[in-house]
């Protein structure tokens, strides 16, 4: 399968404090992405990282990828409260064909 | 705002009944994305659409259909309902090799 999988599964932080999230997978990629999902909600996309980056960042976000390990990391600095949600990573095929593979997740739970 | 619209959040079917999850982006967008998430799970597809009444298999495409008559609308039918497809549907659509725009879901029950 080409289905990510993040790690830790669940993380508890106090607010202010960084959340890293990492994420493996299995084959060659185009893309790889990060989403957020609040509780019972659809999903929300915060970062595209291609191949050929190595890193990027959008706000408190900071998304690292390293194609020779097949792993990622999503870093939330100065975590809020509202940041509490479950955060997926996501790959596409190598083929070229836009679909994407998500792993289960990783719960963040953000202590005031 | 970009939009992805699902016609229903909640929904309660009995198991034979023939089920539509009907699924509507206001973005032109070419590529559209039925997935279903269980615990445990994850994300897991089962059909998608690069274009209008063009449909391709994903993962778990048993027991589904799909259509897709114009561009901004793609239908999932669940042929005969079953227990088993109790489960949170999402819908997405995109543009090729970019982040997803999703809607909110429709948590589908099976009685």
């Amino acid at each position: 399968s080409q289905q990510g999988e993040e790690d830790p599964q669940a993380l508890s932080i106090q607010e202010g404090e960084n959340a890293t999230m990492n994420c493996s997978y299995k084959t060659s990629i185009n893309n790889l992405q990060w989403y957020r999902q609040n509780s019972g909600r659809g999903l929300v996309h915060l970062i595209l990282i291609r191949s050929n980056e190595r890193e990027k960042h959008s706000g408190r976000l900071r998304v690292t990828l390293d194609t020779s390990k097949k792993s990622s990391s999503l870093l939330i600095t100065a975590s809020r409260a509202a940041d509490t949600a479950s955060y997926f990573c996501a790959t596409d095929a190598w083929t070229g064909a836009n679909n994407l593979f998500f792993g289960t997740g990783t719960r963040l739970t953000v202590i005031p | 705002d970009v939009k992805v619209t699902q016609s229903s959040r909640y929904l309660v079917k009995r198991t034979g009944e023939k089920v539509f999850l009907e699924c509507v982006q206001d973005m032109d967008h070419e590529n559209m994305f039925w997935y279903r998430q269980d615990p445990g799970l994850g994300l897991r597809l089962i059909y998608f659409s690069y274009d209008v009444k063009m449909k391709e298999k994903g993962d778990i495409p048993e027991g589904y259909s799909v259509s897709r008559e114009k561009k901004e609308r793609f239908s999932l039918i669940l042929e005969s309902a079953s227990t088993n497809q109790t489960s949170m549907y999402l819908c997405a659509s995109s543009p090729f090799n970019a982040g997803y725009t999703f809607g909110s879901g429709t948590r589908l029950t099976v009685v």
